[in-house]
């Protein structure tokens, strides 16, 4: 059974500094893994999704990164800006159209 | 980006009723799509998974006659919530796949408040 870890659970950060969230997979026969963000009561939102086959997406200041042999994701946010504060959460679906897999979250706080 | 949408953004009924909400892919078609509960700092529940044209496929927990699921098109999806109660409060999300793409698009969520 596929399990999402992420660490750390809370980071908190001042503004304009880069920072790294960390999602772990337990099972690397995923068929791709997705980055999301969530403001408080909202849904999500998504930020990045990298194919099983790729080793990296980048959209603005973000950048995602996947290692499927050591399962392991990391999230980079250049800049951080307290707009960015939000929880963010990665997810696999272990392939084609099955549920989401989903780590609990990193909560971040940038702060001005 | 694609976009979904989600009908009612908030809703609040008696108990004993029941709310119908709708989750629809604006500029996408979804074969799959997901409905989700969260309380409040929590994290999301996957209560079940909607193929178009056929029967929801419902997590261990989730009353398949409590909580009645329609695909009916590649572009919406509705969720009953039958005779409600005030437990039932919650914010639901609904998610889509998109076909071509493989991403998985959220709603902005319902919140449901049962009195």
């Amino acid at each position: 059974k596929q399990e999402v870890t992420q660490i750390p659970a809370a980071l908190s950060v001042p503004e304009g500094e880069n920072l790294v969230l960390n999602c772990s997979f337990t099972d690397s026969a995923i068929y791709n893994l997705q980055w999301f963000r969530q403001d408080p009561g909202k849904g999500l939102t998504s930020l990045l999704l990298i194919q099983s086959s790729q080793r990296e997406q980048t959209s603005g200041r973000l950048n995602a990164s996947l290692d499927k042999s050591s399962g392991r994701s990391t999230l980079y946010i250049a800049a951080s800006q307290p707009g960015d504060s939000a929880t963010y959460l990665c997810a696999v679906p272990p392939w084609g159209n099955t549920p989401l897999v989903f780590g609990k979250g990193t909560r971040l706080s940038v702060i001005a | 980006g694609a976009v979904v949408s989600q009908h009612p953004s908030r809703v609040i009924c008696k108990s004993g009723t029941s709310v119908k909400i709708e989750c629809r892919s604006l500029d996408f078609q979804a074969t799959t799509m997901f409905w989700y509960r969260q309380f409040p700092k929590k994290s999301l529940m996957l209560m079940a998974t909607s193929n178009e044209g056929s029967k929801a496929t419902y997590e261990q927990g989730v009353e398949k006659d409590k909580f009645l699921i329609n695909h009916a098109s590649l572009t919406l999806s509705t969720l009953t919530v039958t005779s409600a109660h005030p437990e039932d409060s919650s914010f639901y999300i609904c998610s889509a796949r998109d076909r071509n793409t493989d991403t998985q698009y959220f709603g902005p969520g319902t919140r449901l408040t049962v009195l």
